[in-house]
Protein backbone atom coordinates (compact mmCIF):
# COMPACT_ATOMS: atom_id res chain seq x y z
CA UNK A 1 0.00 0.00 0.00
CA UNK A 2 1.89 2.84 -1.18
CA UNK A 3 0.82 5.53 1.51
CA UNK A 4 1.71 8.90 -0.47
CA UNK A 5 1.20 8.76 -4.27
CA UNK A 6 3.56 11.36 -6.08
CA UNK A 7 2.67 12.53 -10.00
CA UNK A 8 3.79 13.09 -12.52
CA UNK A 9 6.62 10.72 -13.12
CA UNK A 10 8.54 12.60 -15.32
CA UNK A 11 8.31 16.65 -16.10
CA UNK A 12 9.97 18.71 -19.29
CA UNK A 13 9.48 22.29 -19.01
CA UNK A 14 11.56 25.23 -20.43
CA UNK A 15 12.91 27.53 -19.00
CA UNK A 16 11.02 30.11 -17.03
CA UNK A 17 7.85 27.85 -16.91
CA UNK A 18 6.12 26.43 -13.53
CA UNK A 19 6.42 23.00 -13.08
CA UNK A 20 3.41 21.20 -10.53
CA UNK A 21 4.58 18.20 -8.87
CA UNK A 22 1.52 16.77 -7.06
CA UNK A 23 1.13 14.32 -4.52
CA UNK A 24 -1.78 12.58 -2.99
CA UNK A 25 -1.73 11.34 0.71
CA UNK A 26 -4.15 8.42 2.26
CA UNK A 27 -3.09 8.44 6.35
CA UNK A 28 -4.49 11.36 8.35
CA UNK A 29 -2.64 11.28 11.21
CA UNK A 30 0.43 12.91 8.77
CA UNK A 31 0.79 16.32 10.07
CA UNK A 32 4.09 17.20 8.67
CA UNK A 33 4.54 17.63 4.97
CA UNK A 34 8.18 18.51 2.97
CA UNK A 35 10.06 18.19 -0.46
CA UNK A 36 12.79 17.15 -1.14
CA UNK A 37 15.38 17.78 -4.14
CA UNK A 38 17.91 15.02 -5.20
CA UNK A 39 20.82 15.50 -7.68
CA UNK A 40 22.43 11.92 -8.98
CA UNK A 41 24.93 10.84 -6.73
CA UNK A 42 24.04 12.97 -3.63
CA UNK A 43 21.22 12.78 -0.75
CA UNK A 44 18.21 14.43 -0.50
CA UNK A 45 18.25 18.03 0.15
CA UNK A 46 14.98 19.97 2.10
CA UNK A 47 13.64 22.13 0.09
CA UNK A 48 10.30 23.45 1.94
CA UNK A 49 7.82 22.01 4.21
CA UNK A 50 4.16 22.42 5.34
CA UNK A 51 2.21 21.24 7.85
CA UNK A 52 -1.63 20.88 7.56
CA UNK A 53 -2.77 23.86 9.28
CA UNK A 54 -1.88 26.11 6.55
CA UNK A 55 -2.65 26.19 2.76
CA UNK A 56 0.34 27.72 1.42
CA UNK A 57 3.99 28.38 1.93
CA UNK A 58 6.11 30.27 -0.21
CA UNK A 59 10.00 29.94 0.15
CA UNK A 60 12.03 31.82 -2.70
CA UNK A 61 10.64 30.30 -5.87
CA UNK A 62 9.24 27.62 -4.25
CA UNK A 63 5.75 27.35 -3.23
CA UNK A 64 3.45 24.54 -1.33
CA UNK A 65 -0.30 24.38 -1.72
CA UNK A 66 -1.87 22.20 0.57
CA UNK A 67 -5.47 21.12 0.45
CA UNK A 68 -6.25 19.33 3.49
CA UNK A 69 -9.69 17.96 2.71
CA UNK A 70 -8.82 16.56 -0.45
CA UNK A 71 -5.71 15.11 1.54
CA UNK A 72 -3.15 16.35 -1.49
CA UNK A 73 -0.53 18.85 -1.49
CA UNK A 74 1.65 20.33 -4.89
CA UNK A 75 4.84 22.15 -5.22
CA UNK A 76 5.07 24.37 -7.48
CA UNK A 77 8.52 26.13 -8.63
CA UNK A 78 8.74 29.80 -10.43
CA UNK A 79 10.78 30.64 -12.93
CA UNK A 80 12.34 27.57 -13.40
CA UNK A 81 15.96 27.34 -14.50
CA UNK A 82 17.82 24.39 -15.83
CA UNK A 83 19.67 23.77 -12.24
CA UNK A 84 16.28 23.11 -10.94
CA UNK A 85 16.99 20.07 -13.23
CA UNK A 86 16.86 16.82 -10.44
CA UNK A 87 14.43 14.55 -9.07
CA UNK A 88 11.96 15.91 -6.34
CA UNK A 89 10.10 13.73 -3.51
CA UNK A 90 7.57 14.54 -1.77
CA UNK A 91 7.30 13.30 1.46
CA UNK A 92 5.38 13.02 4.66
CA UNK A 93 5.20 12.03 8.55
CA UNK A 94 3.43 11.91 11.61
CA UNK A 95 4.43 13.59 14.80
CA UNK A 96 7.02 12.70 16.71
CA UNK A 97 10.41 10.84 15.43
CA UNK A 98 8.85 8.73 12.87
CA UNK A 99 10.36 8.09 9.83
CA UNK A 100 9.49 10.18 6.08
CA UNK A 101 7.54 8.32 3.79
CA UNK A 102 8.69 9.12 0.40
CA UNK A 103 6.71 9.34 -2.90
CA UNK A 104 7.91 8.08 -5.59
CA UNK A 105 10.09 10.95 -6.99
CA UNK A 106 9.23 13.28 -10.25
CA UNK A 107 12.51 13.83 -13.02
CA UNK A 108 12.55 17.61 -13.42
CA UNK A 109 14.01 18.57 -16.61
CA UNK A 110 14.35 21.86 -17.57
CA UNK A 111 15.06 22.99 -20.93
CA UNK A 112 17.17 26.19 -22.06
CA UNK B 1 20.27 24.09 7.40
CA UNK B 2 21.76 21.19 10.06
CA UNK B 3 24.35 18.94 8.40
CA UNK B 4 24.40 15.42 8.23
CA UNK B 5 27.93 13.93 7.61
CA UNK B 6 27.97 10.59 5.76
CA UNK B 7 30.81 8.54 4.72
CA UNK B 8 32.38 7.09 2.61
CA UNK B 9 30.55 8.00 -0.50
CA UNK B 10 31.28 5.31 -2.22
CA UNK B 11 32.81 1.69 -1.08
CA UNK B 12 34.06 -0.88 -3.72
CA UNK B 13 33.91 -4.50 -2.14
CA UNK B 14 34.68 -7.85 -2.81
CA UNK B 15 31.79 -10.39 -2.33
CA UNK B 16 31.75 -12.11 1.41
CA UNK B 17 33.49 -8.66 3.00
CA UNK B 18 31.88 -6.09 5.63
CA UNK B 19 31.58 -2.89 4.82
CA UNK B 20 30.60 -0.01 7.68
CA UNK B 21 29.01 3.31 6.58
CA UNK B 22 29.14 5.93 9.46
CA UNK B 23 26.36 8.90 9.55
CA UNK B 24 27.05 11.83 11.85
CA UNK B 25 25.21 14.60 12.76
CA UNK B 26 27.72 17.57 13.17
CA UNK B 27 25.97 20.56 14.27
CA UNK B 28 23.15 18.77 16.43
CA UNK B 29 22.34 15.79 18.71
CA UNK B 30 20.27 13.09 17.12
CA UNK B 31 18.30 10.48 19.32
CA UNK B 32 16.97 9.39 16.35
CA UNK B 33 18.44 8.52 12.94
CA UNK B 34 16.76 6.65 9.73
CA UNK B 35 18.34 4.49 7.29
CA UNK B 36 17.54 3.90 3.82
CA UNK B 37 17.98 2.04 0.51
CA UNK B 38 17.68 3.41 -2.83
CA UNK B 39 18.12 1.64 -5.98
CA UNK B 40 18.59 3.56 -9.36
CA UNK B 41 15.96 6.20 -10.97
CA UNK B 42 13.67 4.35 -7.24
CA UNK B 43 12.35 6.06 -4.57
CA UNK B 44 13.89 5.85 -1.07
CA UNK B 45 13.16 2.88 1.11
CA UNK B 46 13.20 3.10 4.92
CA UNK B 47 15.36 -0.23 6.06
CA UNK B 48 16.01 0.59 9.88
CA UNK B 49 14.90 3.57 12.55
CA UNK B 50 18.33 3.70 14.87
CA UNK B 51 18.04 4.91 18.32
CA UNK B 52 20.63 5.99 20.54
CA UNK B 53 21.45 3.63 23.32
CA UNK B 54 18.99 1.27 22.31
CA UNK B 55 18.67 -1.51 19.48
CA UNK B 56 17.81 -0.50 15.77
CA UNK B 57 13.71 -1.37 14.83
CA UNK B 58 14.02 -2.87 11.52
CA UNK B 59 11.27 -2.86 8.34
CA UNK B 60 9.81 -5.69 7.03
CA UNK B 61 11.79 -7.74 5.16
CA UNK B 62 15.65 -6.40 6.16
CA UNK B 63 17.64 -8.63 7.21
CA UNK B 64 19.02 -7.48 11.28
CA UNK B 65 22.03 -9.80 11.08
CA UNK B 66 23.06 -8.74 7.76
CA UNK B 67 22.54 -5.11 7.94
CA UNK B 68 23.78 -3.91 11.58
CA UNK B 69 22.85 -0.75 13.43
CA UNK B 70 24.86 0.88 15.79
CA UNK B 71 23.75 3.72 17.55
CA UNK B 72 25.89 4.70 20.34
CA UNK B 73 26.24 8.13 20.66
CA UNK B 74 24.18 11.17 19.79
CA UNK B 75 25.81 12.06 16.98
CA UNK B 76 26.87 8.74 15.29
CA UNK B 77 25.00 5.95 14.00
CA UNK B 78 26.53 3.13 11.83
CA UNK B 79 25.48 0.80 9.24
CA UNK B 80 27.38 -2.29 8.91
CA UNK B 81 26.70 -4.72 5.65
CA UNK B 82 27.40 -8.16 6.86
CA UNK B 83 28.81 -10.67 4.30
CA UNK B 84 28.24 -8.57 1.06
CA UNK B 85 26.90 -10.02 -1.97
CA UNK B 86 26.24 -8.27 -5.46
CA UNK B 87 22.56 -7.79 -4.86
CA UNK B 88 23.31 -5.27 -2.04
CA UNK B 89 24.90 -2.70 -4.29
CA UNK B 90 22.97 0.02 -3.82
CA UNK B 91 22.74 3.85 -2.87
CA UNK B 92 22.25 3.75 1.09
CA UNK B 93 20.96 7.15 2.85
CA UNK B 94 21.10 8.07 6.64
CA UNK B 95 19.09 10.95 7.99
CA UNK B 96 19.02 12.70 11.14
CA UNK B 97 16.10 14.40 13.27
CA UNK B 98 16.77 17.58 14.32
CA UNK B 99 15.80 17.96 18.35
CA UNK B 100 12.27 17.02 18.74
CA UNK B 101 11.28 19.07 15.59
CA UNK B 102 9.73 17.63 12.40
CA UNK B 103 13.11 18.64 9.79
CA UNK B 104 14.96 15.43 8.77
CA UNK B 105 18.31 16.28 7.17
CA UNK B 106 20.52 13.52 4.79
CA UNK B 107 23.17 12.59 4.75
CA UNK B 108 24.83 12.71 1.22
CA UNK B 109 24.80 8.89 0.62
CA UNK B 110 27.08 6.05 -0.01
CA UNK B 111 27.20 4.04 -3.19
CA UNK B 112 28.58 0.73 -2.40
CA UNK B 113 29.37 -2.09 -5.14
CA UNK B 114 29.84 -5.68 -4.30
CA UNK B 115 31.73 -7.10 -7.08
Amino acid sequence: QQQVKQSPQSLIVQKGGIPIINCAYENTAFDYFPWYQQFPGKGPALLIAIRPDVSEKKEGRFTISFNKSAKQFSLHIMDSQPGDSATYFCAARHSGNTPLVFGKGTRLSVIA
Amino acid sequence: GAVVSQHPSWVICKSGTSVKIECRSLDFQATTMFWYRQFPKQSLMLMATSNEGSKATYEQGVEKDKFLINHASLTLSTLTVTSAHPEDSSFYICSAVQGVGEKLFFGSGTQLSVL
